[in-house]
């Protein structure tokens, strides 16, 4: 099974700042990684796919990077919204896993 | 993009067994997996199987195997996941996804059902 390592655990940053979540996989996951989004009381919301294309609707605010074990994604001038937790998932082995989390939350 | 909508809370006790519905609309059905995830109360996500609805074949976290069991049902477009022997441990929300793909990331993902196992 294949560990993903997310931090940190919580990151906290001001609006309009930039946010750097990173995210680890235990063996190479080539470029099969997800980011999702999760607000309280809400189901996750897929952001970005393939490392780094964005999803349908993911404001440009949102970049991923990285393929292999090291994944990185990179939020630009922080909104209110963008308050929350996220997760990664590797989808290139069996069976799927998630990260733990980060939680972004406002300084 | 399609839409995912689950079935309502259910509360069970320990050792009782749960079906959960979730009722696939706007996309054609058997082009796309499905996964299940869960999330315990506090707690992240929980990957815990997959089924390609074209052939329902399947795949089940080592934690639940043997106590799940994912099926569809291609002429109501709805995918269900049965948990048996249920746990306190087992007490969570659980979501369906709609994949990229049979194999991808989630792209769509259900309302979530809550489940709670409690004596």
């Amino acid at each position: 099974e294949i560990e993903m390592t997310q931090s940190p655990a919580t990151l906290s940053v001001s609006p309009g700042e930039r946010a750097t979540l990173s995210c680890r996989a235990s063996h190479t996951v080539s470029s099969n990684l997800a980011w999702y989004q999760q607000k309280p009381g809400q189901a996750p919301r897929l952001l970005i796919y393939g490392a780094y294309n964005r999803a349908t609707g993911t404001p440009a605010r949102f970049s991923g990077s990285g393929s292999g074990t090291e994944f990185t994604l990179t939020i630009t001038g922080l909104q209110s919204e963008d308050f929350a937790v996220y997760y990664c998932q590797q989808y290139n082995n069996w069976p799927r896993t998630f990260g733990q989390g980060t939680r972004l939350e406002i300084k | 993009q399609g839409q995912l909508v689950q079935s309502g809370a259910e509360v069970k006790r320990p050792g009782a067994s749960v079906k959960v519905s979730c009722k696939a609309s706007g996309y054609t059905f058997i082009d796309y997996g499905i996964s299940w995830v869960r999330q315990a109360p506090g707690q992240g996500l929980e990957w815990i199987g997959w089924i390609n609805p074209y052939n329902r074949n399947t795949d089940y976290a080592q934690k639940v195997q043997g106590r799940v069991t994912l099926t569809t049902d291609t002429s109501t477009t709805t995918a269900y996941m049965e948990l048996r022997s249920l746990r306190s441990d087992d007490t969570a929300v659980y979501y369906c996804a709609r994949l990229r793909g049979i194999y991808g990331d989630n792209v769509v993902w259900g309302q979530g059902t809550l489940v709670a196992v409690s004596s």
